[in-house]
């Protein structure tokens, strides 16, 4: 069935040091592809989303590219900041499922000064 | 800016009692959703709705019930909480019309339900 999978957490980074959260998906047909984030005590908001193989979604300084042959969408970040700390959840709409958004179990990032 | 509101934020039940979550969203959305979370299980879908007057079950159903009368609300019913029922619940919702439909849900501010 369809799937998300990605990285467990938490992961712990330094100020200013390069971000990868894995994502990969198990899906029929062209999903389309987000990220979300969930900032503590608060409900989530769309980070960013792609819709068709090689597009590159973006926005805050992250950025995630669909990738269809590993079917993967890696959340990347060069640089993270304190205020990047929260939870990170990879989601996708299956393509004809458009009622219906399936999430990751999220990563948790800290960003210690 | 109000978005996704729901109420109440934070509730303590005891087995058996019933309650409801209220969901209110003033975007015009045709469709809305509750989703639970759990630590380490990200967030799963309880119910959802694509329009007034419609539900449907989602991922894990039983123990809810839900009612969208109007368009711009979403209840989510307890008959008989239990200790599993314990959780962090979201209401989202989002544009779809005539299949157009973009995937970006808004999410409300989370309910914290705790059953003793």
């Amino acid at each position: 069935g369809n799937s998300v999978t990605q990285m467990e957490g938490p992961v712990t980074l330094s100020e200013e040091a390069f971000l990868t959260i894995n994502c990969t998906y198990t899906a029929t047909g062209y999903p389309s592809l987000f990220w979300y984030v969930q900032y503590p005590g608060e409900g989530l908001q769309l980070l960013l989303k792609a819709t068709k193989a090689d597009d590159k979604g973006s926005n805050k300084g992250f950025e995630a590219t669909y990738r269809k042959e590993t079917t993967s969408f890696h959340l990347e970040k060069g640089s993270v900041q304190v205020s990047d700390s929260a939870v990170y959840f990879c989601a996708f709409v299956a393509s004809g499922g458009y009622q219906k958004v399936t999430f990751g179990t999220g990563t948790k990032l800290q960003v210690i000064p | 800016n109000a978005g996704v509101t729901q109420t109440p934020k934070f509730r303590v039940l005891k087995t058996g009692q019933s309650m409801t979550l209220l969901c209110a969203q003033d975007m015009n959305h045709e469709y809305m959703y509750w989703y639970r979370q759990d630590p380490g299980m990200g967030l799963r879908l309880i119910h959802y709705s694509v329009g007034e007057g419609t539900t449907a079950k989602g991922e894990v159903p039983d123990g809810y019930n839900v009612s969208r009368l109007k368009k711009q609300n979403f209840l989510l019913g307890l008959e008989s909480a239990a200790p599993s029922q314990t959780s962090v619940y979201f209401c989202a919702s989002s544009y779809g019309s005539s299949g157009m439909y973009t995937g970006e849900l808004f999410f409300g501010e989370g309910s914290r339900l705790t059953v003793l």
